[in-house]
């Protein structure tokens, strides 16, 4: 069985840009979470997509945003990039339903870097 | 609101000896309790968790914790720890109806020879 699967793993952009990064879950799994992992901040959660709807928000500014897919697969979208948007950025897919409540499966990560 | 806290941020240990790494909970009822790891350039893998029944329970790579709700307490063990297990742990909780696990801030464990 297929591991969860980030892409891009390494990006560099500049500070105004925008950024796409994406995550395609274990097959089965409905449910995409994203996390932001800096030194600082430790972890913290973006958001989650179950079955194509946004079922819960972290506290993050609207410039952060994503989607998911009828395939499961989902896109998270950094606009109008700040220098503090440096990071980690991870995505974690689990079956989102039944018995399962917080574990998840995580993906290697894409890492981001603003100059 | 749930929140994890893990008083330590490093620990070092030498290779053999055995380890504790700390985590305390806050939540009004019982949560479900995880350990995850994280190895340098990797994601987060789930080392073992704690839903309901027996307070001690085993994970993989010989790792285990028990939960102790007098303490609010999930305290991760191994008795003797090998040079692959440096890493980052992380312990979460995830509160009844939620599937949205809360970390906390990590430690980092290193191992020396």
């Amino acid at each position: 069985k297929a591991g969860v699967t980030q892409t891009p793993r390494y990006l560099i952009k500049t500070r105004g840009q925008q950024v796409t990064l994406s995550c395609s879950p274990i097959s089965g799994h409905r449910s995409v979470s994203w996390y932001q992992q800096t030194p600082g901040q430790g972890l913290q959660f973006l958001f989650e997509y179950f079955s194509e709807t946004q079922r819960n928000k972290g506290n993050f500014p609207g410039r952060f945003s994503g989607r998911q897919f009828s395939n499961s697969r989902s896109e998270m979208n950094v606009s109008t990039l700040e220098l503090g948007d440096s990071a980690l950025y991870l995505c974690a897919s689990s079956s989102g339903q039944g018995t399962n409540t917080g574990e998840l499966f995580f993906g290697e990560g894409s890492r981001l870097t603003v100059l | 609101a749930q929140s994890v806290t893990q008083p330590d941020i490093h620990i070092t240990v030498s290779e053999g000896a055995s380890l504790e790494l700390r985590c305390n909970y806050s939540y009004g009822a019982t949560p479900y309790l995880f350990w995850y790891v994280q190895s340098p350039g990797q994601g987060l893998q789930l080392l073992l968790k704690y839903f309901s029944g027996d307070t001690l329970v085993q994970g993989i790579k010989g790792f285990e914790a028990e939960f102790k709700r007098s303490q609010s307490s999930f305290n991760l063990r191994k008795p003797s720890v090998h040079w692959s297990d440096a890493a980052e742990y992380f312990c979460a909780v995830v509160a009844g109806g939620s599937y949205i696990p809360t970390f906390g801030r990590g430690t980092s464990l290193i191992v020396h020879p």
